[in-house]
């Protein structure tokens, strides 16, 4: 069964670093979506982004976010100079279509200190 | 925020039935309803979502009522695997958004 893969599945990082996490959507699949989990809390939505380009996005996805489909296949989520209350679990999730149901990857969980 | 309400959490002993309810009193007559689980900090899982009709697929079913302001998600067989936080989303065209806005859910626990 096609599924969504994420890499990596932990990263640990200092304040201020540039991390970048790195997503492969289920291939036939055009809408594609970042959220976010601090734990203990909700699922959080950050950003969706079809046909090159961000379609939507919250107000957690600020300047220091950006997101980028290099290839054919990869999804990207970069933020710039982490924070301390960036770390969380990071999925990615994939979608044929607007409407369609998501499929989520198994998340990264990236650690600041 | 989250359109719908749900319990925060259930038990239910392994091999009955789970049934999960929400609420979503002001859903649009457009919006699904859908439900995803997450087990421990997975990433969610899609499991069923309906219009207005019943829904049946090989993991649950859903039972929207014909007002269609709250359905209930239903496992058939609860097994040990199905230990997880259920989410109900309503979702579509006048939500002004595809995007899933997750709430809170109802922590399900299968008691062996």
């Amino acid at each position: 069964e096609p599924e969504v893969t994420q890499t990596p599945s932990h990263q640990v990082t200092q304040m201020g670093q540039e991390v970048i996490l790195r997503c492969v959507p289920i291939s036939n699949h055009l809408y594609f979506y970042w959220y976010r989990q601090i734990l203990g809390q909700k699922v959080e939505f950050l950003v969706s982004f079809y046909n090159n380009e961000i379609s939507e996005k919250s107000e957690i996805f600020d300047d220091q976010f950006s997101v980028e489909r290099p290839d054919g296949s990869n999804f990207t989520l970069k933020i710039r100079s982490t924070k301390l209350e960036d770390s969380a679990m990071y999925f990615c999730a994939s979608s044929p279509s607007p409407s369609g149901e998501l499929f989520f990857g198994e998340g990264s969980r990236l650690t600041v200190l | 925020d989250a359109k719908t309400t749900q319990p925060t959490s259930m038990d239910c002993a392994e091999g009955r039935a789970a049934n999960l309810p929400c609420n979503h009193s002001t859903i649009s007559g457009n919006e699904y309803v859908y439900w995803y689980r997450q087990i421990h900090s997975q990433g969610p899982q899609y499991i069923i979502h309906g219009l207005k009709n019943n829904e049946t697929n090989e993991m649950a079913s859903l039972i929207i009522t014909e007002d269609r302001k709250s359905s209930t998600l239903i496992l058939p067989h609860a097994t040990l695997r199905d230990t997880a936080v259920y989410y109900c989303i309503v979702r579509g065209p006048t939500s002004g958004t595809y995007k899933y806005i997750f709430g809170t859910g109802t922590r399900l626990k299968v008691l062996a």
